[in-house]
């Protein structure tokens, strides 16, 4: 089993149309969460980090369920901007927060017109 | 937010060069920098754990003594591929760990390398 696991779509989505990811981690030890967006060939940015009682910011909104082991992210009023890949990050922890960061091969959005 | 540069953004080499890669964090330090490199269509993975002062920890299946680490000062990581070849092809992307105030990994831009 994969330890991060997203569908890769592609996601279809008209803009102003709201859509939802979810992504599910093998490890149950994980220590932190984030979602990361990454454009064609560019480097991973941080979207934001995913808390357990659940975070928004603007138009993005994160959920955990660590019985479950999975991280939702929603976007709402999409635009054409957030056309790129979302990849849903996991922190293993376990060595003081030392450790590297565990990728999922990310999920391809497209807003179109 | 803090700034990480790579330094090449991008190279070709011939098969049977080495090849270094630069890693800066240039507005904080960082004890702690990552290598991870993409394959078309893949996730990143995690190569390497470099560590200011000390050896790198290497991921399971990477060589140790293909993909050279050196983390010499507290904004510097270098990560060296020796004899590179075809298949070493890919996307490197460092990162650095800002410990003095934020838990976040910053990441470069990415240097894309390309062996003929």
């Amino acid at each position: 089993r994969k330890e991060v696991e997203q569908d890769p779509g592609p996601f279809n989505v008209p803009e102003g149309a709201t859509v939802a990811f979810n992504c599910t981690y093998s490890n149950s030890a994980s220590q932190s969460f984030f979602w990361y967006r990454q454009d064609c060939r560019k480097e991973p940015k941080l979207l934001m980090s995913v808390y357990s009682s659940g975070n928004e910011d603007g138009r993005f909104t994160a959920q955990l369920n660590r019985a479950s082991q999975y991280i939702s992210l929603l976007i709402r009023d999409s635009k054409l901007s957030d056309s790129a890949t979302y990849l849903c990050v996991v922190n293993p922890g376990g060595r003081g927060g030392a450790d590297g960061l565990t990728f999922g091969k990310g999920t391809h959005l497209i807003i179109q017109p | 937010g803090a700034v990480v540069s790579q330094h090449p953004s991008w190279v070709i080499c011939k098969s049977g060069t080495s090849v270094k890669i630069e890693c800066r964090s240039l507005d904080f330090q960082a004890t702690t920098m990552f290598w991870y490199r993409q394959f078309p269509k893949q996730s990143l993975m995690l190569m390497a754990t470099s560590n200011e002062g000390s050896k790198a920890t290497y991921e399971q299946g990477v060589e140790k003594d293909k993909f050279l680490i050196n983390h010499a000062s507290l904004t510097l990581s270098t990560l060296t591929v020796t004899s590179a070849h075809p298949e070493d092809s890919s996307f490197y992307i460092c990162s650095a760990r800002d410990f003095g105030s934020t838990d976040t990994q910053y990441f470069g831009p990415g240097t894309r390398l390309t062996v003929l």
